[in-house]
C-alpha cells in the first residue's frame, strides 16, 4: 500500500520561507507531485518531481529523494494567497494518484 | 490546460434519494477518469477509477452499489449516489489525465459539495 504523511499545520509570515515536508511509505512509485487547494476550491497542481533532487517553478520548489522516500515544498516570498492547504501526492504502480494527508498553511501579515 | 467541467457545483438532498454528478473533460478525451471523496479539513479519498466503456474499479471500502459509476463516452463520467444519507454529505471531485507539453497532468474539476438532509 501507499501512505503519504505530511505535517497538519504550518504558520508563517508574509515574505518568509516555508517547507512544506512529505514522508512516504509505498509499495510501488512513479514519482512525486505538489498540488494547491484553497478552501472550497478543487486541487491545483504545482509541482511534480519524476527524478530525485529540485524543480524550481517561481516561487515553489519541490524536492524529491527517492533514496529516504521523501519530498518537500518549498514557498519563498510568502504571500497572504499562499494561505491554503497542500498535499503531496505519489504515482502508485497502477497508475493511481494517491494523495498525502495534507497541510494547512497560514500566512499572517 | 486542459478543462474538466463538473456539474453541479453544490447540491442539497433528502436522505434516501439519488443524486448524479457529471464530469465532462472539454477540450481532450480521456479514457480514465477518477472520483475523489473529501472530508472537511481532510486530505482526498480516492473512491474509483471510471473506465471508458468497462467497469469502474474501486478502491478498498468503497461499496459499487452505493456509488454508481458510468463512463459511457472519451468524454463523459457520471456518479450516483444512491440513496444518500447524512454520512454521504462531502465534496466529491472528478480529475482525468492529460497531456500538458511534455508532461502528463491530472486536471480536477471545480468539485460538488453534496449536503444530505
Amino acid at each position: 500500500g501507499q501512505s503519504l504523511e505530511q505535517p497538519s499545520e504550518v504558520t508563517a509570515v508574509e515574505g518568509a520561507i516555508v517547507q512544506i515536508n512529505c514522508t512516504y511509505q509505498t509499495s510501488g512509485f512513479y514519482g512525486l507531485s505538489w498540488y494547491q487547494q484553497h478552501d472550497g476550491g478543487a486541487p491545483t497542481f504545482l509541482s511534480y518531481n519524476a527524478l530525485d533532487g529540485l524543480e524550481e517553478t517561481g516561487r515553489f520548489s519541490s524536492f524529491l529523494s527517492r533514496s529516504d522516500s521523501y519530498g518537500y515544498l518549498l514557498l519563498q516570498e510568502l504571500q497572504m494567497k499562499d494561505s491554503a492547504s497542500y498535499f503531496c501526492a505519489g504515482i502508485d504502480n497502477t497508475d493511481k494518484l494517491i494523495f498525502g494527508t495534507g497541510t494547512r498553511l497560514q500566512v499572517f501579515p | 490546460g486542459a478543462v474538466v467541467s463538473q456539474h453541479p457545483s453544490w447540491v442539497i438532498c433528502k436522505s434516501g434519494t439519488s443524486v448524479k454528478i457529471e464530469c465532462r473533460s472539454l477540450d481532450f478525451q480521456a479514457t480514465t477518469m477518477f472520483w475523489y471523496r473529501q472530508f472537511p479539513k481532510q486530505s482526498l479519498m480516492l473512491m474509483a477509477t471510471s473506465n471508458e466503456g468497462s467497469k469502474a474499479t474501486y478502491e478498498q471500502g468503497v461499496e459499487k452499489d452505493k456509488f454508481l459509476i458510468n463512463h459511457a463516452s472519451l468524454t463523459l463520467s457520471t456518479l450516483t449516489v444512491t440513496s444518500a444519507h447524512p454520512e454521504d454529505s462531502s465534496f466529491y471531485i472528478c480529475s482525468a489525465r492529460a497531456l500538458q507539453g511534455n508532461l502528463e497532468k491530472l486536471f480536477f474539476g471545480s468539485g460538488t459539495q453534496l449536503s444530505v438532509l
